[in-house]
C-alpha cells in the first residue's frame, strides 16, 4: 500500500510567520502535488513536482514555494503566512503515468491568526 | 484547458435509495477520469477510474460510473445507498501532468 504522510494534522500559525508543511511518500512515485481545499472550491493545485529538484506552478502558486531535495519528500513553504492561507492542505503522489490515480495524505488543517 | 463541473453541491438521499452524482468535464483529447471519495477528516480515496475500453466502470463499495463522450459526462451511481456512504465526492480529469478536480458533491444519507 502506498503511504503518504504529512507532518501535522493541525497547525496554528501567526500572520507573517514562515510555515513549512512536509509530505513524505514511501512508494518511489515520480510525481508529487500540493493542493489546498476550501469549501465550495474543491481542490486547487498549488505546485507539483515530477522529479527531484523540479517544480511546476499549479493554478494558485502565489504566496507559496516548494522544495523537493529528495524523491520521497515534498515541502510546501508559506514565506509569510496570511489569514487567507487558512485552509486544508493536501499532499498527493502518483507514479507518473496518467492512467494511475493519485494517492493522498490525510491533510493538514492550517489556521493563520 | 481542462475543467470539471459538478453541478450539485449537496444531495440528500434516504438509506436504500439509488444515487446518481453528476460530473461534466472538458478536455481536448480522450480523458482520463476519476471519482474520489473523502470521508470527514480524511484524505481522498479512489472509487473508480476510466481511461479506455468499456464505458461502464465498476469501483469499490458498489459504485459504478458511465463515461458518455457525446455528453462529456462521467456520472457516478449506486443502486442502494448505505449510511456509511455519507461523504464528499469529487470527480477529476487528468491531463498530461495535472489533475483538475470538481468542486465536490456532499452526500447526506437519512434513515
Amino acid at each position: 500500500d502506498v503511504k503518504v504522510t504529512q507532518s501535522s494534522r493541525y497547525l496554528v500559525k501567526r500572520t507573517g510567520e514562515k510555515v513549512f508543511l512536509e509530505c513524505v511518500q514511501d512508494m518511489d512515485h515520480e510525481n508529487m502535488f500540493w493542493y489546498r481545499q476550501d469549501p465550495g472550491l474543491g481542490l486547487r493545485l498549488i505546485y507539483f513536482s515530477y522529479d527531484v529538484k523540479m517544480k511546476e506552478k499549479g493554478d494558485i502558486p502565489e504566496g507559496y514555494s516548494v522544495s523537493r531535495e529528495k524523491k520521497e519528500r515534498f515541502s510546501l513553504i508559506l514565506e509569510s503566512a496570511s489569514t487567507n492561507q487558512t485552509s486544508m492542505y493536501l499532499c498527493a503522489t502518483d507514479p507518473g503515468d496518467s492512467r494511475y490515480e493519485q494517492y493522498f495524505g490525510p491533510g493538514t488543517r492550517l489556521t493563520v491568526t | 484547458a481542462q475543467s470539471v463541473t459538478q453541478p450539485d453541491i449537496h444531495i440528500t438521499v434516504s438509506e436504500g435509495a439509488s444515487l446518481e452524482l453528476r460530473c461534466n468535464y472538458s478536455y481536448g483529447a480522450t480523458p482520463y477520469l476519476f471519482w474520489y471519495v473523502q470521508s470527514p477528516g480524511q484524505g481522498l480515496q479512489l472509487l473508480l477510474k476510466y481511461f479506455s475500453g468499456d464505458t461502464l466502470v465498476q469501483g469499490i463499495k458498489g459504485f459504478e460510473a458511465e463515461f458518455k463522450r457525446s455528453q462529456s459526462s462521467f456520472n457516478l451511481r449506486k443502486p442502494s445507498v448505505h449510511w456509511s456512504d455519507a461523504a464528499e465526492y469529487f470527480c477529476a480529469v487528468r491531463g498530461y501532468q495535472k489533475v483538475t478536480f470538481g468542486t465536490g458533491t456532499k452526500l447526506q444519507v437519512i434513515p
